[in-house]
């Protein structure tokens, strides 16, 4: 079953415009990831945020992570059409093997 | 790169026929996961080795299915007397150091006729 469920499930933006993804999840987590899929491709790795961490930044991307509320939010700034992908959310549970759960995951579309 | 292939990238085959997967980590890491990916949603996890020692299996894992690390560097996965339902994308994740991030190979995509 999937633990994560990312919101919305499909978005669509002009180039230049911020981009927001939110993912709820269910149990406590050791951590929490962004991936990016473009079509029919692998996963490619963004960011990780801990349990104990409330926000980080890479590059254009800054992801939140609200432990209270069991949610995350990834934004993207000045998105670019190479942006265009699906993007997931992914926890592993606390005490738990690393594995990951993932959401159904978010269809971004940026439109030149 | 992610330091993780796979082979084959894409498999077609016939319902009943086994077919057997590979993921091979450019150098060694304890911990490899397996999880398979369906057209919308997102991976679903099936195994999870530690070195050679398999540790955990998801019950999407049928009897069908076996997994394999020998020598703790490559795995296998094979599915025998394949479905229909067996068609998706398969993809094998590797924890490169010890930030807990995983890598993810490019999938090896199965389609069942």
């Amino acid at each position: 079953s999937q633990q994560g469920e990312e919101d919305p499930q499909a978005l669509s933006i002009q180039e230049g415009e911020n981009a927001t993804m939110n993912c709820s999840y269910k149990t406590s987590i050791n951590n929490l990831q962004w991936y990016r899929q473009n079509s029919g491709r692998g996963l490619v790795h963004l960011i990780l945020i801990r349990s104990n961490e409330r926000e980080k930044h890479s590059g254009r991307l800054r992801v939140t992570l609200d432990t209270s509320k069991k949610s995350s939010s990834l934004l993207i700034t000045a998105s670019r059409a190479a942006d265009t992908a699906s993007y997931f959310c992914a926890t592993d549970k606390e005490g738990g093997s690393e594995k990951l759960v993932f959401g159904k995951g978010t269809k971004l579309t940026v439109n030149p | 790169d992610t330091g993780v292939s796979q082979d084959p990238r894409h498999k077609i085959t016939k319902r009943g026929q086994n077919v057997t997967f590979r993921c091979d980590p450019i150098s060694e890491h304890n911990r490899l996961y397996w999880y398979r990916q369906t057209l919308g949603q997102g991976p679903e996890f099936l195994t999870y080795f530690q070195n050679e020692a398999q540790l955990e299996k998801s019950r999407l894992l049928s009897d069908r299915f076996s997994a394999e690390r020998p020598k703790g560097s490559f795995s296998t996965l094979e599915i025998q007397r394949t479905e229909q339902g067996d068609s998706a994308m398969y993809l094998c994740a590797i924890i490169l150091d010890t930030t807990d991030t995983q890598y993810f190979g490019p999938g090896t995509r199965l389609t069942v006729l």
